[in-house]
């Protein structure tokens, strides 16, 4: 069985600053890893994936996550945050024998403040 | 290109009741996904489907099934309301299922059980 833990139930950054989301995994196989965005009364919109090709993956709205075996991380980081990036965040893990099936972690609600 | 659709937006439902919920998926993907996300958590996976037939599920009780039909839209029956099934109920789609396949997530059908 796999799942993900998000250091962090909310994080508040000012607008400019760097954004930096945690996420750590566990997995007993290769995971598949997935950055998703929620605003609020929307569905999930995908940020970027890890599907074990470049352990650096860039993603929209230049939000990238660097996936780090050794550490089971795969942190989210955005170098300047706008206020539009208030948001929930949630990662989320899958495996090759899981066939898609997402198992997300808690999320992490961002305020951006001016 | 229309994406994930779900119906109905809203719906209020009573203790004991039944209640159907219907999903759409993106044109030219064959595979469904259901996902109940809490107030506050993490979407959590129900089931999936492809070929019209249940692929894989989650820990949900019986009282939870659905069906796939030849268009690939889905539906999500619930049967004997709880009050803890109150939550927003997301549909995703995808390809094929495949764990590195991006699951395209709907806008959701928020039920509310009194």
């Amino acid at each position: 069985a796999q799942s993900v833990t998000q250091l962090g139930s909310h994080v508040s950054v000012s607008e400019g600053a760097l954004v930096l989301l945690r996420c750590n995994y566990s997995s007993s196989v290769p995971p598949y890893l997935f950055w998703y965005v929620q605003y609020p009364n929307q569905g999930l919109q995908l940020l970027l994936k890890y599907t074990s090709a470049a352990t650096l993956v860039k993603g929209i709205n230049d939000f990238e996550a660097e996936f780090k075996k050794s550490e089971t991380s795969f942190h989210l980081t955005k170098p300047s945050a706008h206020m539009s990036d208030a948001a929930e965040y949630f990662c989320a893990v899958t495996t090759t024998d899981s066939w898609g099936k997402l198992q997300f972690g808690a999320g992490t609600q961002v305020v951006v403040t001016p | 290109d229309a994406g994930v659709t779900q119906s109905p937006t809203h719906l209020i439902k009573t203790r004991g009741q039944q209640v159907t919920l219907r999903c759409s998926p993106k044109s030219g993907h064959d595979t469904v996904s259901w996902y109940q996300q809490a107030l506050g958590q993490g979407p959590q996976f129900i089931f999936q489907y492809y070929e019209e037939e249940e692929r894989q599920r989650g820990n949900f009780p019986d009282r939870f099934s659905g069906h796939q039909f030849p268009n690939y839209s889905s539906e999500l029956n619930v049967n004997a309301l709880l009050l803890g099934d109150s939550a927003l109920y997301l549909c995703a789609s995808s390809l094929s299922g495949r764990p590195t396949d991006t699951q395209y997530f709907g806008p959701g059908t928020r039920l509310t059980v009194l």
